[in-house]
């Protein structure tokens, strides 16, 4: 029973610009929490794809893209490419759970 | 090279314990927090338990509060997660995860993730 909200799937063609939301609320996004995403390859551990809302670790490449507003943030990955099929969850921190919590997740799939 | 290998995971019983451990090399284990994570097969994330620096202060998600304690060993680079009471419901893969402060611990986000130990609570 996550408390942030993510559409369970989104699809591109190669080359297109697909985005993937996160839905919050007052006690996390909302409350000024910084919104931080992960994508998890297919058998494989997540890894931190962006941090403190719109930074890019070393080595994530500048096709991934990050976003915050209100009670929302927002993932935007441009040029489409084949191994960006995976699933991305987004995360924060929520008070009224007293801990961090994860998105529900969305599977990109590359048509 | 910043490695997280957990192990420790396997088949139990419901009622029944497991203790998972985490080996951390690559970084100084001391100077970081850790948390586990863990994931239901076919479902996502679900952020379980974090523990400080020191090991002197320890937060639990509720849905394992009370039956399951976090703990390290810095001397030997370890995190550990004693679940006790285990359910159906606690079947996933169990993640050791360090986490990097980015403004302060509220804002902390995961920044390396161990391959994960598949723990099956099944009769």
């Amino acid at each position: 029973q996550s408390v942030l909200t993510q559409p369970p799937s989104v699809s591109g063609a190669p080359g297109q610009r697909v985005t993937i939301s996160c839905t919050g609320s007052s006690s996390n996004i909302g409350a000024g929490y910084d919104v931080h995403w992960y994508q998890q390859l297919p058998g494989t551990a997540p890894k931190l794809l962006i941090y403190g809302n719109s930074n890019r670790p070393s080595g994530v490449p500048d096709r991934f893209s990050g976003s915050k507003s209100d009670t929302s943030a927002s993932l935007a990955i441009t040029g489409l490419q084949a191994e960006d099929e995976a699933d991305y969850y987004c995360q924060s921190y929520d008070s009224s759970l007293s801990g961090y919590v994860f998105g529900t997740g969305t599977k990109v799939t590359v048509l | 090279e910043v490695q997280l290998v957990e192990s420790g995971g396997g088949l139990v019983q419901p009622g029944g314990s497991l203790r998972l451990s985490c080996t951390a090399s690559g970084f100084t284990f001391s100077s970081y927090e850790m948390n586990w994570v863990r994931q239901a097969p076919g479902k996502g994330l679900e952020w379980i338990s974090y523990i400080s620096t020191s090991g002197s202060i320890k937060y639990y998600a509720d849905s394992v509060k009370g039956r399951f304690t976090i703990s390290r060993d810095n001397a030997k680079n370890s995190l550990y997660l004693q679940m006790n009471s285990l359910r159906a419901e606690d079947t996933a893969v169990y993640y050791c995860a360090r986490i990097e402060r980015y403004f302060d611990w509220l804002s902390s986000y995961f920044d390396y993730w161990g391959q994960g130990t598949l723990v099956t609570v099944s009769s």
